[in-house]
């Protein structure tokens, strides 16, 4: 089946500095990639859609100035956040795939600014 | 807008007993239906899915689903649990209506499933 990889799977950074997480589709090639942000005992919640060779497609109330989102290519897209804070602790989770039949999500990273 | 709603945050059954998650949802066109399992740190495994054709699905691991147009639902059930059933699931929606919205998926907000010996 269809594998999603992300990386790093867990990390901590110090407030105000930025990180970078990266979603890989391995086997398959995926023009669209989605972006989620899951707070602890809570559902997914969709941050953006990330379109390969175009602007990411946000949400309402995220703001793209903090998550920066690039898919250079067919097989990744990254996802910054910037001047990250304790509030952007959360664990983040990628999906790529045939949209609207079916998304492969990615094992996701946990995030901890401290 | 689409919404998704899990009846029952937690869901706690014997070993061996019928599993049954309940999911409801509101659209505007005939959506695309899904249930995911995530266990503890990890993301997102499809275990079914519903597009078009028969209404019964199944999915893997022994758990089917019946989409049913006329109550706008698709409850999970498994005729026997077992303890490595035990997880978060997720029920959610994948919009068919035009326009930016198109293959978003709006999820539940999950069951936990506890299953004890």
């Amino acid at each position: 089946g269809a594998v999603v990889s992300q990386h790093p799977s867990r990390v901590i950074c110090k407030s105000g500095t930025s990180v970078k997480i990266e979603c890989r589709s391995l086997d398959f090639q995926a023009t669209t990639m989605f972006w989620y942000r899951q707070f602890p005992k809570q559902s997914l919640m969709l941050m953006a859609t990330s379109n390969e060779g175009s602007k990411a497609t946000y949400e309402q109330g995220v703001e793209k100035d903090k998550f920066l989102i690039n898919h250079a290519s067919l097989t990744l897209s990254t996802l910054t956040v910037t001047s990250a804070h304790p509030e952007d602790s959360s664990f983040y989770i990628c999906s790529a795939g045939a949209a609207p039949e079916t998304q492969y999500f990615g094992p996701g990273t946990r995030l901890l600014v401290l | 807008a689409q919404s998704v709603t899990q009846l029952g945050s937690h869901v706690s059954v014997s070993e061996g007993a019928l599993v049954l998650l309940r999911c409801n949802y509101s659209s505007s066109v005939p959506p695309y239906l899904f249930w995911y399992v995530q266990y503890p740190n990890q993301g997102l495994q499809l275990l079914l899915k519903y597009t078009t054709g028969a209404t019964l699905v199944k999915g893997i691991n022994g758990f089917e689903a019946e989409f049913k147009k006329s109550e706008t639902s698709f409850h999970l059930t498994k005729p026997s649990a077992h303890m490595s059933d035990a997880a978060e699931y997720f029920c959610a929606v994948s919009d068919l209506s035009c326009g930016t919205s198109y293959g978003k998926l709006t999820f539940g907000l999950g069951t936990i499933l506890t299953v004890h010996p």
